[in-house]
């Protein structure tokens, strides 16, 4: 079964600072990852996917993922933090349910809270 | 373009009643899947409708149905409903062959 972990439940990063927030992934055949971010009271935005190609994966708000095979990790990263990041964010795998469609199993969340 | 649009936003139910919500696709969007949101927790996948048949279903009890209709809009509807049922219910839509789903804003589901 196809699964996702995310080890933090909060992250504590000061504005301006690099941040980072972890993803681990379990899967049988090539990982389709995602990451999408919550705002309170809000539904679900994307921000990312890794399909194929390479490692680094830019997506939306500045926002990067690194993809690991070795160590099948999905890392979400920004260089520089704003406070307007806070959230809650998911990282998530993608599993076929039928010829061409699929659905995500989603981890438990990582709440990202910047400081001023 | 319109988004994926949910209603109602929010509703209030108090036990053993019966809740239906409902959810539009995005444009051009063929596959609906709902998905649970637990307070503290991550989505559960509930189901998923594609030419107004249910794919698959996560590990939701009957009391969980849906239906979709020719013009790919859903609908979720729960029975006999338990406190354990309070959430936020959210719809996502994708257009067959696409790994991303995009979800609407939810309908945050309160049991008394």
């Amino acid at each position: 079964a196809q699964s996702v972990a995310q080890p933090e439940d909060q992250v504590n990063v000061a504005e301006g600072n690099p941040l980072t927030v972890k993803c681990t992934y379990s899967v049988s055949g090539n990982p389709y990852l995602f990451w999408y971010v919550q705002y309170p009271n809000r539904g679900l935005q994307f921000l990312l996917k890794y399909i194929t190609g390479d490692n680094l994966v830019k997506g939306s708000y500045g926002f990067e993922a690194e993809f690991n095979k070795s160590q099948t990790s999905f890392h979400l990263k920004k260089p520089s933090a704003l406070v307007s990041d806070s959230a809650l964010y998911f990282c998530a795998v993608s599993q076929p349910v039928m010829d061409s469609s699929y659905k995500l199993i989603f981890g438990s969340g990582t709440r990202l809270l910047v400081r001023p | 373009d319109a988004g994926v649009t949910q209603s109602p936003t929010h509703l209030i139910k108090t036990r053993g009643q019966q809740v239906t919500l409902r959810c539009s696709p995005k444009s051009g969007h063929d596959t609906v899947s709902w998905y649970q949101q637990a307070l503290g927790q991550g989505p559960q996948f509930i189901f998923q409708y594609y030419e107004e048949e249910e794919r698959q279903r996560g590990n939701f009890p009957d009391r969980f149905s849906g239906h979709q209709f020719p013009n790919y809009s859903s609908e979720l509807n729960v029975n006999a409903l338990l406190l354990g049922d309070s959430a936020l219910y959210l719809c996502a839509s994708s257009p067959t062959g696409i790994y991303e789903q995009f979800f609407g804003p939810g309908t945050r589901l309160t049991v008394l």
